[in-house]
């Protein structure tokens, strides 16, 4: 398996542009996750999937950010207008959930580093 | 709401000494993961400790858990400089999904 796939690597963008950042997680994982990291946040979780449906987004900052999961294998996180503090790590991680298996922890994809001018 | 703390939040070592990062949660939980991230790199899987007194070792990294204390240990033994990285524990969360609430960090660096 190739891992957790994550595209693109790296993205320079200006201030308000919409930006979006794309994972394709392990084949039969069924958690997806996306964390952003900071330097002064550390490592924040933004929403997660199960089956494909959103549990708990509670961490998205604000209403400019979204994300879908639209199958098992795709799974997006949108940023429109974009601002200069969204400037961080993206990492899109997948796991096999608890309910299906003894939980072995998350894989983590290479992450996008995101700049927004 | 589940809190994870570690300590110390920065390391930094001599070369073939001992050390011990400590991780401390505050809610029940019976699995515990320790992760490693080495400077703009994701972050790599090293311990999976599912139960009391779940103790993994691999090199010179020996993992431990200890749920009644709510802590977890990380021991090194004899560092080496490859061995500075950050380090994270991430605690399960105790619902159905396997959401893991993770600590701010441990920043090792190991000097020669």
């Amino acid at each position: 398996d190739a891992g957790v796939i994550q595209s693109p690597r790296h993205e320079v963008t200006e201030m308000g542009q919409e930006v979006t950042l794309r994972c394709k997680p392990i084949s039969g994982h069924n958690s997806l996750f996306w964390y952003r990291q900071t330097m002064m946040r550390g490592l924040e979780l933004l929403i997660y999937f199960n089956n494909n449906v959103p549990i708990d987004d509670s961490g998205m900052p604000e209403d400019r950010f979204s994300a879908k999961m639209p199958n098992a294998s795709f799974s997006t996180l949108k940023i429109q207008p974009s601002e200069p503090r969204d400037s961080a790590v993206y990492f899109c991680a997948s796991s096999l959930s608890l309910m299906d298996g003894p939980g072995y922890g998350y894989t983590f994809g290479s992450g996008t580093r995101l700049t927004v001018v | 709401e589940l809190k994870v703390e570690q300590n110390p939040l920065f390391l930094s070592m001599q070369e073939g000494k001992n050390y011990t990062i400590y991780c401390n949660y505050s809610t029940t939980s019976d699995r515990l993961y320790w992760y490693r991230q080495d400077p703009g790199k994701s972050l790599e899987s090293l311990f999976v400790l599912l139960s009391n007194g779940a103790v993994k070792q691999e090199g010179r990294l020996m993992a431990s858990l200890d749920t009644k204390a709510r802590l977890s240990t990380l021991h090194i033994t004899a560092a080496v400089h490859d061995l500075s990285a950050t380090y994270f524990c991430a605690v399960d969360e105790k619902t159905s999904y396997d959401k893991v609430i993770f600590g701010p960090g441990t920043s090792l660096s190991v000097i020669p």
